[in-house]
């Protein structure tokens, strides 16, 4: 079964620590992996699309890096801004009805305290 | 470039009652379109998508149904709504077809059935 898993649930960090969110997938042919911040009350916003294995993504503090089994959002130096939600999605090799689903993990809650 | 709006923001609705939420994107043609809901603390689960007019998908049977009625409109609705209704909807778009390219999100619409 295609399955997205993320880790930790919650993740709390003084300003300008740097720290890593996990994102696991389980699917049958990756397709993309999106990455995904979404802010209290508000509709997620779309960070990185990542490819394939060794790949890797820069905005700002952030920097998303995907192996065969696994991507990692590292966050450099992170300040209270960055508190969010961030989510991570998988799409699979597999066409249903002219459409390729997407696979949605949990999220992580990051908080950066000042 | 491109916009998604949804509307309303929030509604407050008694069970029993009808539904309907809008979703409309601006500034493309012959979009993928999807709706979403969000449970508190967890993922995004896929309610419905559409790739073209009048072509809808349904994920998960329950008391919801969709419509598109234009190219770059799409429609959520119920004739009656029950408690466990209540979460935040989500309308996302991504260019089609044979679409494989990131979904952008509209702002969402807090549901409470009371």
């Amino acid at each position: 079964e295609d399955q997205v898993t993320q880790s930790p649930e919650a993740l709390r960090l003084q300003e300008g620590e740097s720290s890593s969110l996990n994102c696991s997938y389980t699917v049958s042919g990756l397709r993309g992996l999106f990455w995904y911040r979404q802010d209290p009350g508000k509709g997620p916003e779309f960070l990185f699309t990542l490819y394939s294995a060794g790949e890797e993504k820069e905005k700002e503090r952030l920097k998303a890096t995907l192996t065969k089994k696994e991507s990692f959002l590292h966050i450099t130096a992170p300040k209270p801004e960055d508190s969010a939600t961030y989510l991570c999605a998988v799409q699979a090799m597999v066409l249903m009805d002219s459409n390729y689903q997407l696979i949605w993990g949990a999220g992580t809650k990051l908080i950066i305290k000042p | 470039s491109q916009t998604i709006h949804q509307w309303p923001a929030t509604l407050v609705q008694p069970v029993g009652s009808p539904l309907s939420l809008e979703c409309t994107v601006e500034g493309t043609s012959n979009p993928n379109l999807y709706w979403y809901r969000q449970a508190a603390g967890r993922g995004l689960q896929l309610l419905f998508y559409s790739v073209g007019i009048g072509q809808i998908s349904s994920e998960v049977p329950q008391n919801l149904s969709a419509s598109r009625p234009q190219d770059r409109q799409f429609i959520l609705s119920s004739k009656k709504l029950l408690l466990s209704d209540s979460g935040f909807y989500l309308c996302a778009w991504t260019s089609g077809p044979w679409s494989y390219n990131e979904q952008f999100f509209g702002p969402g619409t807090r549901l409470t059935v009371l």
